[in-house]
């Protein structure tokens, strides 16, 4: 079974651009999330989605993050303008019908804005 | 609120136990996870534990649950070098999956 995939896994951008991330859940989950993770931190979620509906977005700076899950399958994570603090892995999971059973991560993409 | 917390340091001797310990905050929590993450890895789930149990094991690991004192933790066995790494407790709160800063585990040869 394919696990998560995400891409880039490096991304290097300038503040005050713009950059997207995008992700594919495993198969058939139908639980999609995207954590934040600034270096010695733990995870912070940012926004849920169960299918292609938003379940939690209360930690995402919507000022200038979005994410969508296009026909509840694939996810695009975008930051415009990137700030100095937005450096972090961005890790995107999935999990099958709910929680459960645990969430299952990809390797994550890490953003450096300098 | 909603933090979840554990100690963020354990060092150990090889072939030692190590026990690593998470206080989570919501008494209704129906599942309780344990995570590893290693260097430039993304999390991998290690074992999960459902609230109506007090212990589970997996080989070498041991998840115990204290549901009254709304603490768990988890026990590895006879621990290796490849068990360096960054271990998370995770927790299902209000339907979000929560994290805790992590507790690196330095093995020692």
């Amino acid at each position: 079974e394919a696990g998560v995939a995400q891409s880039p896994r490096y991304k290097i951008i300038e503040k005050r651009q713009s950059v997207a991330f995008w992700c594919n859940p495993i198969s058939g989950h139908a639980t999609l999330y995207w954590y934040q993770q600034i270096l010695g931190q733990g995870p912070k979620l940012l926004i849920q989605f169960q299918n292609n509906g938003v379940v939690d977005d209360s930690q995402l700076p919507k000022d200038r993050f979005s994410a969508e899950r296009l026909k509840g399958v694939d996810s695009t994570l975008k930051i415009q303008p990137a700030k100095l603090e937005d450096s972090a892995v961005y890790l995107c999971a999935s999990s099958p019908e709910g929680t459960g059973l645990g969430a299952f991560f990809g390797q994550g993409t890490r953003l450096t804005v300098v | 609120g909603e933090d979840v917390e554990q100690s963020l340091f354990l060092s150990v001797r090889e072939g030692d136990s190590s026990v690593i310990n998470c206080t989570y905050t919501d008494s209704s929590s129906t599942y309780l996870y344990w995570y590893k993450q290693e260097p430039g890895a993304g999390l991998q789930l290690l074992t999960y534990i459902f609230s109506n149990m007090d212990m589970k094991q997996d080989q070498r690991l041991t998840v115990l649950l204290n549901k009254k004192d709304k603490h768990l933790s988890l026990r590895i066995a006879d621990t290796q070098t490849g068990d360096s790494a960054i271990y998370f407790c995770a927790e299902i709160h209000t339907g979000k999956l929560i994290f805790g800063q992590g507790t690196t585990l330095q093995v020692k040869p």
